[in-house]
């Protein structure tokens, strides 16, 4: 089955800095990429996601990028604020009828204000 | 609209009783998942239902994990016989309609603890 690999596992960068995570994943037929941002005692919120047929997407200060090559995908994040503070998932489905979410073991986050 | 909902949010159970946690998706979604988040083990996939059916049932640990969903909305997720290792928050999701629009919203979800 499909295997999700993320890092790194923490993540300090100081407000107003660019925080990158990065993740990587094994089967090819793989071709949803969703982010979900969590933040203490609350479910995942999605925050963006890439299908395979686009190389790059980018809402606001939150950017995503996709080598289907490569098999591994970013997310970026600009001008980093306090509130972006929180852990963040990456994940893969392989759609067809069961898009059930293959995670990454996430990647904590903290700004230095 | 309202989101993902679930109760209870929080569940104490002793080792060895049978424990119910309940979904509600957002309206319209026919499709819904649900996950378990532990320490050791990150989110894994236990079950998803397009309308009332369980296509995949794959990551249900064992048999004393089960799962029904009747009018194609609300979801229960029963846990028979609970076992230490079942502590964990247990996340449901929905999304609009399988193979097309792929976004799952996930609820707060419940936080049980077996003693």
């Amino acid at each position: 089955g499909e295997n999700v690999e993320q890092h790194p596992s923490t993540l300090s960068v100081q407000e107003g800095d660019s925080a990158v995570i990065k993740c990587t994943y094994s089967d090819s037929a793989s071709n949803y990429f969703p982010w979900y941002k969590q933040e203490l005692g609350k479910g995942p919120q999605l925050i963006i996601d890439i299908r395979s047929n686009v190389g790059e997407k980018k809402d606001q200060r939150i950017a995503v990028t996709l080598n289907k090559t490569a098999k591994h995908f970013s997310l970026h994040i600009t001008e980093t604020q306090p509130e972006d503070s929180a852990v963040y998932f990456c994940a893969a489905s392989i759609g067809f009828g069961n898009e059930k979410l293959t995670f990454g073991t996430g990647t904590r986050l903290t700004i230095i204000p | 609209g309202a989101g993902v909902s679930q109760s209870p949010s929080n569940k104490v159970t002793e080792k060895g009783k049978d424990v119910e946690l309940r979904c509600d998706p957002i309206s319209g979604h026919t499709a819904l998942y649900w996950y378990r988040q532990s320490l050791g083990q990150g989110l894994e996939f236990l079950i998803y239902f397009q309308g009332n059916s369980a296509p995949d049932k794959s990551g249900l640990p064992s048999d004393r994990f089960s799962a029904e969903r009747t009018g194609g909305s609300v979801s229960t997720l029963t846990i028979q016989r609970t076992q230490q290792e079942d502590s964990a928050v247990y996340l449901c999701a929905s999304s609009q309609s399988s193979g097309r629009a792929l976004e799952q919203y996930f609820g707060p979800g419940t936080r049980l603890t077996v003693t």
